[in-house]
């Protein structure tokens, strides 16, 4: 089957630096996607990664090992403002993406 | 402003009654699905649509029907026969090629009661 891991919550101080962490199993995978989601709103795209290595946008980073199917995103310069549920989504192309259950980060002054 | 819209936001009904989620792009893109999210969970996918007047069903698509007569527009039913609906739904879009990228409407609470 195909399935995402990701840690259900983390815990981090305004200003430091947090990851969070994504593991999947699947052999259909061609790459993964993180999206942010703020309590009652809709999620957001941060990013996508389809070749291994790490994509930097700002404050957040997003790395991807396909030979260890294992994803992370890195929050820098953490604002209260980033207190939210990430997911990691894997890409199947054409429609297909399924996504993980979400971390919820809670961040602290 | 180009964008996903989804109405209502909150949706009130009765068990035994179909109901119908209204979303609406203005993005041109071809690609559209429905999400279910359950509270702490993630997203499940109910159907989805590559093109107009075609749709596939996605891994929950029982007791769930769709349409996709024009590109802007598909609308969900959530039957009468759906156990359990009450949930948050969720309606994207995305760019043929580029479907690791989808943009989200505001989203539905559906509560049948």
């Amino acid at each position: 089957g195909q399935s995402l891991e990701q840690p259900s919550e983390v815990t981090a101080v305004e200003g430091a630096i947090v990851q969070i962490n994504c593991t999947y199993q699947t052999s259909g995978f061609y790459g993964l996607s993180w999206y942010q989601q703020h309590d009652g709103g809709a999620p957001t795209f941060l990013s996508y990664n389809a070749l291994d290595g790490l994509e930097e946008t700002g404050r957040f980073s997003s790395f991807l090992s396909r030979s260890d199917s294992y994803g992370y995103l890195l929050l820098q310069e953490l604002q209260m403002k980033d207190s939210a549920s990430y997911f990691c989504a894997g890409w199947g192309g054409a429609s297909k993406i399924i996504f993980g259950s979400g971390t919820r980060l809670s961040i602290r002054p | 402003d180009g964008g996903i819209t989804q109405s209502p936001k909150y949706l009130f009904r009765k068990e035994g009654q179909n109901v119908t989620l209204s979303c609406e792009q203005n993005l041109n893109h071809d690609a559209m699905y429905w999400y279910r999210q359950d509270p702490g969970q993630g997203l499940r996918l109910i159907y989805y649509s590559q093109i107009v007047n075609d749709f596939q069903k996605g891994d929950i698509a029982e007791g769930y029907s769709v349409s996709r007569e024009k590109k802007e527009s598909f609308p969900l039913t959530v039957t009468s026969a759906k156990k359990n609906p009450t949930a948050f739904y969720l309606c994207a879009s995305s760019s043929k090629g580029g479907t690791y990228e989808q943009y989200f409407g505001p989203g539905t609470r559906l509560t049948v009661t």
